[in-house]
Protein backbone atom coordinates (compact mmCIF):
# COMPACT_ATOMS: atom_id res chain seq x y z
CA UNK A 1 0.00 0.00 0.00
CA UNK A 2 1.27 3.80 -1.15
CA UNK A 3 1.50 5.97 2.02
CA UNK A 4 2.90 9.33 2.33
CA UNK A 5 3.00 9.91 6.17
CA UNK A 6 3.83 13.48 7.37
CA UNK A 7 5.12 14.53 10.86
CA UNK A 8 2.48 16.22 13.37
CA UNK A 9 0.97 19.49 14.41
CA UNK A 10 3.50 22.33 15.21
CA UNK A 11 2.89 25.17 16.76
CA UNK A 12 5.51 27.83 16.89
CA UNK A 13 6.74 31.81 17.39
CA UNK A 14 7.49 33.98 14.83
CA UNK A 15 10.78 34.26 13.94
CA UNK A 16 11.32 30.30 15.07
CA UNK A 17 12.73 28.11 12.47
CA UNK A 18 10.90 24.72 11.30
CA UNK A 19 11.19 21.57 9.26
CA UNK A 20 8.67 19.16 8.42
CA UNK A 21 8.74 15.75 7.11
CA UNK A 22 7.10 13.24 4.85
CA UNK A 23 7.46 9.49 4.72
CA UNK A 24 6.96 7.52 1.70
CA UNK A 25 6.15 3.36 1.70
CA UNK A 26 4.87 1.26 -0.57
CA UNK A 27 6.29 2.77 -3.72
CA UNK A 28 9.56 3.71 -5.62
CA UNK A 29 10.61 7.07 -3.53
CA UNK A 30 13.21 7.94 -5.80
CA UNK A 31 11.04 7.53 -9.25
CA UNK A 32 8.60 10.50 -8.91
CA UNK A 33 8.15 13.76 -8.08
CA UNK A 34 6.91 14.95 -5.00
CA UNK A 35 6.06 18.62 -3.70
CA UNK A 36 4.40 20.46 -1.25
CA UNK A 37 0.85 21.92 -1.41
CA UNK A 38 -0.38 24.30 1.12
CA UNK A 39 -3.49 25.38 2.25
CA UNK A 40 -4.42 28.56 4.37
CA UNK A 41 -7.45 28.26 6.83
CA UNK A 42 -10.60 28.24 4.26
CA UNK A 43 -8.60 29.03 1.51
CA UNK A 44 -7.43 26.92 -2.00
CA UNK A 45 -4.51 25.09 -2.98
CA UNK A 46 -0.91 26.31 -4.03
CA UNK A 47 2.13 24.56 -4.84
CA UNK A 48 5.14 25.73 -3.38
CA UNK A 49 7.43 23.69 -4.97
CA UNK A 50 8.56 20.14 -6.24
CA UNK A 51 11.74 17.88 -5.64
CA UNK A 52 12.64 14.55 -7.74
CA UNK A 53 14.22 12.29 -5.46
CA UNK A 54 16.27 10.65 -7.28
CA UNK A 55 18.87 13.66 -8.19
CA UNK A 56 17.12 16.43 -5.82
CA UNK A 57 16.07 18.25 -8.94
CA UNK A 58 14.05 21.17 -6.96
CA UNK A 59 11.59 23.47 -8.63
CA UNK A 60 9.72 26.44 -6.93
CA UNK A 61 6.90 28.28 -7.34
CA UNK A 62 7.92 32.42 -7.56
CA UNK A 63 5.68 32.98 -5.01
CA UNK A 64 7.73 30.92 -2.46
CA UNK A 65 10.92 30.87 -4.06
CA UNK A 66 13.58 32.13 -1.17
CA UNK A 67 10.72 31.65 1.77
CA UNK A 68 10.81 27.95 1.98
CA UNK A 69 13.56 25.14 1.41
CA UNK A 70 12.40 21.53 -0.21
CA UNK A 71 14.84 18.68 0.53
CA UNK A 72 14.95 14.77 0.34
CA UNK A 73 16.99 12.14 1.71
CA UNK A 74 16.37 9.33 -0.54
CA UNK A 75 17.89 6.74 1.91
CA UNK A 76 15.02 7.00 4.32
CA UNK A 77 12.42 7.88 1.83
CA UNK A 78 11.65 11.38 2.93
CA UNK A 79 10.83 14.76 1.91
CA UNK A 80 11.02 18.12 4.25
CA UNK A 81 9.79 21.81 3.80
CA UNK A 82 12.00 23.80 5.85
CA UNK A 83 11.58 27.82 7.39
CA UNK A 84 13.89 29.49 8.47
CA UNK A 85 12.20 32.10 10.05
CA UNK A 86 8.33 31.87 10.11
CA UNK A 87 5.36 34.24 9.82
CA UNK A 88 2.39 34.82 11.11
CA UNK A 89 1.22 34.67 7.68
CA UNK A 90 2.69 30.54 7.26
CA UNK A 91 -0.11 29.55 9.65
CA UNK A 92 -1.89 26.66 7.28
CA UNK A 93 -2.04 22.85 6.53
CA UNK A 94 0.63 21.99 4.83
CA UNK A 95 0.06 18.46 2.28
CA UNK A 96 2.90 16.68 0.56
CA UNK A 97 1.73 15.34 -2.36
CA UNK A 98 3.38 12.95 -4.96
CA UNK A 99 2.69 13.68 -9.18
CA UNK A 100 1.05 10.08 -9.03
CA UNK A 101 -1.65 11.36 -6.91
CA UNK A 102 -0.59 9.87 -3.38
CA UNK A 103 -0.98 12.70 -0.54
CA UNK A 104 -0.02 13.23 3.24
CA UNK A 105 -2.67 13.32 5.81
CA UNK A 106 -1.58 17.28 6.13
CA UNK A 107 0.86 19.35 8.83
CA UNK A 108 -1.22 21.68 10.65
CA UNK A 109 1.25 24.38 11.25
CA UNK A 110 0.59 27.33 13.49
CA UNK A 111 2.46 30.23 14.04
CA UNK A 112 1.47 32.97 17.24
CA UNK A 113 2.93 34.69 19.44
CA UNK B 1 4.35 30.55 -14.96
CA UNK B 2 1.10 28.99 -16.00
CA UNK B 3 -2.35 30.31 -14.90
CA UNK B 4 -5.44 28.02 -14.47
CA UNK B 5 -8.37 29.57 -14.37
CA UNK B 6 -11.21 27.61 -13.58
CA UNK B 7 -15.02 28.23 -13.63
CA UNK B 8 -17.43 28.62 -11.76
CA UNK B 9 -16.00 29.21 -8.04
CA UNK B 10 -18.72 28.26 -6.51
CA UNK B 11 -21.84 25.93 -7.93
CA UNK B 12 -25.58 24.86 -6.65
CA UNK B 13 -27.59 21.54 -8.25
CA UNK B 14 -29.71 18.73 -7.51
CA UNK B 15 -29.35 15.42 -6.57
CA UNK B 16 -29.63 13.98 -10.48
CA UNK B 17 -28.10 16.81 -12.22
CA UNK B 18 -25.40 16.70 -14.79
CA UNK B 19 -22.52 19.09 -13.55
CA UNK B 20 -19.46 20.93 -15.30
CA UNK B 21 -17.03 22.16 -14.41
CA UNK B 22 -14.10 24.46 -16.45
CA UNK B 23 -10.53 24.85 -16.25
CA UNK B 24 -7.98 26.69 -18.77
CA UNK B 25 -4.80 26.72 -19.13
CA UNK B 26 -2.58 30.22 -19.62
CA UNK B 27 -0.50 28.06 -22.32
CA UNK B 28 -0.76 24.90 -24.06
CA UNK B 29 -0.36 21.76 -21.34
CA UNK B 30 -1.06 18.89 -24.03
CA UNK B 31 -2.94 16.63 -21.35
CA UNK B 32 -0.58 16.84 -18.14
CA UNK B 33 -3.86 17.68 -16.20
CA UNK B 34 -5.08 15.99 -12.69
CA UNK B 35 -8.47 17.01 -11.37
CA UNK B 36 -8.97 16.22 -7.32
CA UNK B 37 -11.87 16.24 -4.99
CA UNK B 38 -11.32 17.57 -1.48
CA UNK B 39 -13.91 17.82 1.52
CA UNK B 40 -13.74 19.23 4.33
CA UNK B 41 -11.17 18.44 6.46
CA UNK B 42 -9.47 15.85 4.39
CA UNK B 43 -6.68 15.64 2.15
CA UNK B 44 -7.42 16.14 -1.75
CA UNK B 45 -8.36 12.69 -3.52
CA UNK B 46 -7.34 12.40 -7.29
CA UNK B 47 -10.17 11.80 -9.47
CA UNK B 48 -8.93 12.01 -13.66
CA UNK B 49 -5.37 12.02 -14.59
CA UNK B 50 -4.07 12.82 -17.50
CA UNK B 51 -7.39 14.88 -18.43
CA UNK B 52 -9.53 12.05 -19.39
CA UNK B 53 -8.26 8.52 -17.31
CA UNK B 54 -10.32 7.94 -13.91
CA UNK B 55 -8.25 6.91 -11.24
CA UNK B 56 -8.65 3.15 -10.17
CA UNK B 57 -11.50 3.54 -7.95
CA UNK B 58 -13.38 6.68 -8.35
CA UNK B 59 -16.97 6.02 -9.99
CA UNK B 60 -17.71 5.93 -13.37
CA UNK B 61 -20.10 9.32 -12.88
CA UNK B 62 -17.02 11.14 -12.68
CA UNK B 63 -15.21 12.21 -16.25
CA UNK B 64 -13.07 14.57 -17.97
CA UNK B 65 -11.73 15.81 -21.10
CA UNK B 66 -9.77 18.13 -23.34
CA UNK B 67 -6.56 18.77 -24.39
CA UNK B 68 -4.18 22.05 -25.26
CA UNK B 69 -5.65 24.76 -23.02
CA UNK B 70 -9.33 24.06 -22.40
CA UNK B 71 -10.67 20.88 -19.66
CA UNK B 72 -13.89 20.31 -18.54
CA UNK B 73 -14.53 17.78 -15.49
CA UNK B 74 -18.27 16.17 -15.49
CA UNK B 75 -20.11 14.56 -12.88
CA UNK B 76 -23.05 12.81 -14.86
CA UNK B 77 -25.27 12.48 -11.97
CA UNK B 78 -24.84 14.12 -9.19
CA UNK B 79 -24.63 11.61 -5.73
CA UNK B 80 -25.16 13.24 -1.79
CA UNK B 81 -21.94 12.32 -1.20
CA UNK B 82 -20.03 14.29 -4.01
CA UNK B 83 -20.38 17.28 -2.07
CA UNK B 84 -16.85 18.97 -2.04
CA UNK B 85 -14.79 21.19 -3.65
CA UNK B 86 -13.11 20.33 -6.59
CA UNK B 87 -9.57 21.46 -8.41
CA UNK B 88 -7.70 21.22 -11.75
CA UNK B 89 -3.77 21.17 -11.68
CA UNK B 90 -1.58 21.41 -14.35
CA UNK B 91 1.63 19.05 -14.09
CA UNK B 92 3.59 20.77 -17.64
CA UNK B 93 5.21 22.83 -16.08
CA UNK B 94 6.54 22.21 -13.15
CA UNK B 95 5.96 22.66 -9.91
CA UNK B 96 2.67 22.64 -10.80
CA UNK B 97 -0.62 25.11 -10.42
CA UNK B 98 -3.94 24.54 -9.33
CA UNK B 99 -7.30 26.25 -10.61
CA UNK B 100 -9.34 28.14 -8.04
CA UNK B 101 -11.65 25.67 -6.98
CA UNK B 102 -15.37 24.98 -7.60
CA UNK B 103 -17.29 24.76 -4.94
CA UNK B 104 -20.06 22.38 -5.28
CA UNK B 105 -23.26 22.68 -3.22
CA UNK B 106 -26.56 20.77 -2.93
CA UNK B 107 -29.72 22.83 -4.08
Amino acid sequence: EVQLVQSGAEVKKPGESLKISCKGSGYSFTSYWIGWVRQMPGKGLEWMGIIYPGDSDTRYSPSFQGQVTISADKSISTAYLQWSSLKASDTAMYYCASLIGYWGQGTLVTVSS
Amino acid sequence: DIQMTQSPSSLSASVGDRVTITCQASQDISNYLNWYQQKPGKAPKLLIYDASNLETGVPSRFSGSGSGTDFTFTISSLQPEDIATYYCQQYDNLPGTFGQGTRLEIK
